[in-house]
């Protein structure tokens, strides 16, 4: 079974601290994503990252960077936390992009971070 | 454009009654589909997925969903609910590259 964890569930934040959420694979996926989750507006893609050392800006970029050194790990940074930024945050990944059609490759979800900025 | 729409927000069962979860997509391509649950405080766990092969397909807990393409759906059924499916459930199409449209969200109730 490929698992995706996170590095915390719960984090509590102060308004212009640098946080890192970290978010580890175990199956040698390629392709790996950030999204935030909020009610109402679903998940929204933040950042995808197709190998290592290559990121894509999703939706939401904004306020946020990426980092991805090894094939296993994402991280992801909000450089100056803001209060806006109190979200859900989950982490997926996906074995590899094989078409531009529709390939059935699904994404594996991380328990999720609940980051509170205050 | 491309887009995914959950056509309810609550859904309300009884226990032991058929579970309906209504999705409907928009799209110029063939897309995979699947369905998402998600369960308090819990990350995503796949329930399904279509990929272009049987229309009806079956996924984990008795619960199926079936293709159809004239109608742009892929609602989502199971023919008895437990109180253990009381979840939020998200329909989510993939296109291209990296794009998965993720629907609103439908939160399952079941009352004993």
């Amino acid at each position: 079974d490929v698992k995706v964890t996170q590095s915390s569930r719960y984090l509590v934040k102060r308004t212009g601290e640098k946080v890192f959420l970290e978010c580890v694979q175990d199956m040698d996926h390629e392709n790996m994503f950030w999204y935030r989750q909020d009610p109402g507006l679903g998940l929204r893609l933040i950042y995808f990252s197709y190998d290592v050392k290559m990121k894509e800006k999703g939706d939401i970029p904004e306020g946020y960077s990426v980092s991805r050194e090894k094939k296993e790990r994402f991280s992801l940074i909000l450089e100056s936390a803001s209060t806006n930024q109190t979200s859900m945050y989950l982490c997926a990944s996906r074995l590899k992009m094989t078409s531009y059609s529709g390939t059935g490759d699904e994404q594996y979800f991380g328990p999720g971070t609940r980051l509170t900025v205050t | 454009a491309q887009s995914v729409t959950q056509l309810d927000s609550h859904v309300s069962v009884s226990e032991g009654t058929p579970v309906l979860l209504r999705c409907n997509y928009s799209s110029s391509y063939s897309p995979s589909l699947f369905w998402y649950v998600q369960h308090p405080n819990k990350g995503l766990q796949l329930l399904l997925k279509y990929t272009s092969a049987a229309t009806l397909v079956k996924g984990i807990n008795g619960f199926e969903a079936e293709f159809k393409k004239s109608e742009t759906s892929f609602h989502l059924t199971k023919p008895s609910a437990h109180m253990s499916d009381a979840a939020e459930y998200f329909c989510v199409v993939h296109y291209n590259f990296n794009k998965f449209y993720f629907g609103s969200g439908t939160k399952l109730n079941v009352k004993p």
